[in-house]
């Protein structure tokens, strides 16, 4: 049973537009939502993360939307750059066990000049 | 420069014999992890260990081994039992119970079989 369920599998934008990826996770205890980032051949690396206590986190040009009624979170990449082109996990966890985090499946995005 | 030191970062075997990767840290973490990652899939758990010389199963832990004799050591054994060992081998790392929940990692070791 997947508990966290990513999409677009894949995704393609134009430098300068917005990239939208969703995450839905299924059980209620999840307290971490976590996205990490992995560029090809290398180990992924955490982007940006959010508790659900927020419905809302910005770092520069990355933000997490956070629905917890619905069970959905979301990353946007605004003014989306050639070098933003990567691999994108969502995650959630439960903080007692935290590092025993449930990924989703991927998403490949790809920023066309 | 602290961070997750995986070795080798490619790596061949014949069916039927058994291989070991190594992970080793220095960011004084006390958890670390074992993922496996497949093409199109999510990262899946192999193994964990959150004190040394204790590890639990992850949800794929069948034909693969561990130990923690040491905090900043935590080797993956793919042993010849484990039926579709090509992946990307992932070690991970995080503070531990207290943690924050973030997850550091290596860069990874790919297996292939022959």
């Amino acid at each position: 049973q997947q508990q966290v369920k990513q999409s677009p599998q894949s995704l393609i934008v134009q430098k300068g537009g917005i990239s939208i990826i969703n995450c839905a996770y299924e059980n209620t205890a999840f307290d971490y939502f976590p996205w990490y980032q992995q560029f090809p051949g290398k180990g992924p690396a955490l982007l940006i993360a959010i508790r659900p206590d927020v419905s809302e986190k910005k770092e520069g040009r990355f933000t997490i939307s956070f629905n917890k009624s619905a069970k959905q979170f979301s990353l946007h990449i605004m003014d989306s750059q050639p070098g933003d082109s990567a691999t994108y996990f969502c995650a959630a966890s439960r903080d007692t066990n935290a590092g025993k985090s449930t990924f989703g499946d991927g998403t490949t995005l790809t920023v066309k000049p | 420069d602290g961070g997750i030191t995986q070795s080798p970062k490619y790596l061949f075997r014949k069916e039927g014999q058994n291989v070991t990767l190594s992970c080793e840290q220095n960011l004084n973490h006390d958890a670390m992890y074992w993922y496996r990652q497949d093409p199109g899939q999510g990262l899946r758990l192999i193994y964990y260990s959150q004190i040394v010389n204790d590890f639990q199963k992850g949800d794929i832990a069948e034909g693969y081994s561990v130990s923690r004799e040491k905090k900043e050591s935590f080797p993956l054994t793919v042993t010849s039992a484990q039926k579709n060992p090509t992946a990307f081998y992932l070690c991970a790392s995080s503070w531990g119970r207290q943690n924050t929940g973030e997850l550091f990692f290596g860069e990874g070791s790919r297996l292939t079989v022959l």
